[in-house]
């Protein structure tokens, strides 16, 4: 079956450009979320969709940085006037919700490579 | 914050099992133990998950000690494909923030022939 997919699998910018992510999540998955994967490193929550409930904006590094999710199914991730350090893997995966203490399995997309030149 | 603690890295030879132990002291009452494999270039997949005591399944066990303290990730027979990023990942904060589901720096398993 179709997993989630990504667009761009790779992205080269300029500094101070504008650049947009897209995630397609599984169909079905009401969770959505967003990381950002520096080389050799862990994974860092940026945000995260449930349903039609306010995102959870926390992981956000700062205001050139933002979401949306329309119709609850695409997201698109969104880095205004790029900086070098944006560089990375964006990773975006879906799960069928977030729920407290409950099962989570978070289904992953093959990511989007950026490099800010 | 489910802080986790891992390994950076381990080294292990063809058919052997391969043991890996995460820590995470402050774990909350309705959070689940989630291991993830992550390939270069790739994103993470799911492997096993666990609240407590053993869970098995095709590919891993998880063994969970009784105070939920920590966890072990089993590898049984490891073979070179098995050569990845294992993640551990504690999530489920009483906020029902996703917050909490952040994931460490994982363990860089190599298996040797």
């Amino acid at each position: 079956g179709a997993g989630v997919s990504q667009s761009p699998s790779n992205k080269v910018t300029e500094k101070g450009k504008d650049v947009e992510l897209r995630c397609d999540p599984i169909s079905g998955h009401t969770a959505l979320y967003w990381y950002r994967q520096s080389l050799g490193q862990g994974l860092e929550f940026l945000i995260y969709f449930q349903g039609n409930s306010a995102p959870d904006k926390s992981g956000l590094p700062s205001d050139r940085f933002s979401a949306e999710r329309t119709g609850g199914s695409v997201s698109t991730l969104t880095i205004q006037r790029t900086q070098q350090e944006d560089s990375a893997v964006y990773l975006c995966a879906s799960s069928l919700a977030h729920r407290r203490g409950a099962k989570n399995e978070q289904f992953f997309g093959p990511g989007t490579r950026l490099t800010v030149l | 914050l489910a802080k986790t603690t891992q390994p950076i890295s381990m080294d292990s030879y063809e058919g052997q099992e391969v043991n890996i132990t995460c820590s995470h002291n402050n774990i909350a009452t309705n959070d689940y133990i989630t291991w993830y494999q992550q390939f270069p270039s790739q994103g993470p997949r799911f492997i096993i998950q666990g609240y407590k005591t053993k869970v098995t399944n095709e590919v891993a066990s998880l063994f969970i000690p009784a105070d939920r303290k920590s966890s072990t990730l089993s590898l049984p027979r490891v073979s070179l494909s098995d050569t990845a990023v294992y993640y551990c990942l504690v999530g489920g904060a009483p906020s029902g923030s996703a917050r909490q589901l952040t994931f460490g720096s994982g363990t860089q398993l190599t298996v040797l022939p």
